[in-house]
């Protein structure tokens, strides 16, 4: 089975530029999930997802951030107007139910640069 | 409020060593443990978990014991290889509430 895919896998933009990083779920998987890895930080969660409604999005940085899932197999998560300091890998996961059990998967990361 | 601490790396060992990357959490409720591993540009993956007081989880030669009075998950292994360096995140959940996360702990194996 494919496992959680994103896209762009590498993304480097100006600063003021408007970023789009895709994220298909594994199939099956009710429950979507964005992280946002950073030195300083570690990993953050943004925003998750359940059955396509979002859930808690209290990690979302600030408004220039947004995520939709209009359907269940897609995610997408923008940044309008992208900053220097949104540099960081921004991680997909999905998982079966809530991600309780705690067994998400990971896609392998959009790695976003600012300048 | 839901948090795990794990040491700090980064942590360089030579092949053959034995490793301990220790984990403490917040204990709030109940809550389930997992160690998490990401391999270089790679995301990451489930390495192991534990689900009450007591249990051990293990997998690939790692191993760690979901101690309730020490509020401690640390991962060990007995022999490590150049093939485990990657960075090592604790983790920990309670209900329905998403993974938090520790801050990952950078493993290098030289040999």
């Amino acid at each position: 089975d494919a496992g959680v895919i994103q896209s762009p896998r590498h993304e480097v933009t100006e600063m003021g530029q408007e970023v789009t990083l895709r994220c298909k779920p594994i199939s099956g998987h009710n429950s979507l999930f964005w992280y946002r890895q950073t030195m300083m930080r570690g990993l953050e969660l943004l925003i998750y997802f359940n059955n396509n409604v979002p859930i808690d999005d209290s990690g979302m940085p600030e408004d220039r951030f947004s995520a939709k899932m209009p359907n269940a197999s897609f995610s997408t998560l923008k940044i309008q107007p992208s900053e220097p300091r949104d540099s960081a890998v921004y991680f997909c996961a999905s998982s079966r139910s809530g991600g309780d059990t705690g067994e998400l998967f990971f896609g392998e990361g959009s790695r976003l640069t600012v300048l | 409020g839901n948090s795990v601490t794990q040491m700090e790396g980064p942590v360089t060992l030579s092949e053959e060593a034995f490793l301990t990357i220790n984990c403490t959490y917040t204990a709030t409720g109940y809550p389930s443990l997992f160690w998490y591993v990401q391999y270089p540009g790679e995301g990451l993956q489930l390495l192991l978990k534990a689900t009450k007081a007591d249990d051990k989880g293990s997998n690939k030669g790692f191993e760690a014991t979901y101690r309730k009075e020490t509020t401690s998950f640390h991962l060990e292994k007995g022999s490590v290889q150049v093939s485990d360096s990657a960075v090592y995140f604790c983790a920990r959940n309670s209900g329905n509430t998403p993974l938090v996360f520790g801050k990952g702990t950078r493993l290098s194996v030289i040999a």
